[in-house]
């Protein structure tokens, strides 16, 4: 079926560990966006890419890293993880900047 | 910069009342305005936006949200409330400035309908 997914759903891991969540979005839009929500701050941006090849940092990228060789998909690491960064992250994508945003329904990631 | 705020964390209405959720914004130009619902363990859906035209504007599941230039405000409306309605409300603004192509988020609002 056409979307966006992400994966995992749920993922635990500690403190220094390197972890990658992935998206992956069937509409070839062009737009794609990590954001991370969590509660009093609503939803924060961290990356987003224009295209293939092109990415932006957003208002929280510190500690995170994103690539975009293909259009389909839009992986975000955290290189070394701490607990600061336990939230529920989501993925969405778009067909233009003015265009609405498709969310997947997010990874909840807690790190120890 | 860009900046919205949703000055209401949690509003509550009955069940066939008119409910408004409330937004409002800061931007250097024109705004691109957004609202999104979210059911609990999903992502958020599009409800509605204001690009340019017509102040009202309507939305999915009988919503639609008024823009206001001198208050820049964007709220959110729906004349009879549903049990259903119950999830988190978020605004979302963009500059129309070329360079600013990503959505700022509120924080969010909850909505409680009781039946």
């Amino acid at each position: 079926d056409a979307g966006i997914t992400q994966s995992p759903r749920y993922k635990i891991t500690e403190t220094g560990r390197q972890v990658t969540l992935m998206c992956h979005q069937t509409w070839s839009h062009s737009y794609m966006f990590w954001y991370r929500q969590d509660l009093g701050h609503g939803l924060r941006l961290i990356y987003y890419s224009a295209a293939a090849d092109i990415t932006d940092k957003g208002e929280v990228p510190d500690g995170y890293v994103v690539s975009r060789s293909k259009t389909e998909n839009f992986p975000l690491t955290l290189e070394s993880a701490t607990r600061s960064q336990t939230s529920v992250y989501f993925c969405a994508s778009s067909e233009g900047s003015n265009q609405p945003q498709h969310f997947g329904d997010g990874t909840r990631l807690s790190i120890l | 910069a860009q900046s919205v705020a949703q000055p209401e964390d949690q509003v509550n209405v009955a069940e066939g009342n008119p409910l408004t959720v409330k937004c409002t914004y800061s931007v250097s130009g024109n705004p691109y305005l957004f609202w999104y619902v979210q059911y609990p363990n999903r992502g958020l859906q599009f409800l509605l936006k204001y690009i340019t035209g017509d102040n009202l504007v309507k939305g999915s599941y009988g919503f639609e949200a008024e823009f206001n230039k001198s208050q820049t405000s964007f709220h959110l409306k729906k004349p009879s409330a549903l049990v259903s309605d119950s999830a988190l409300y978020f605004c979302a603004v963009r500059d129309e400035y070329p360079g600013r192509r990503a959505l700022t988020f509120g924080s969010g609002t909850r909505l409680q309908v009781q039946p």
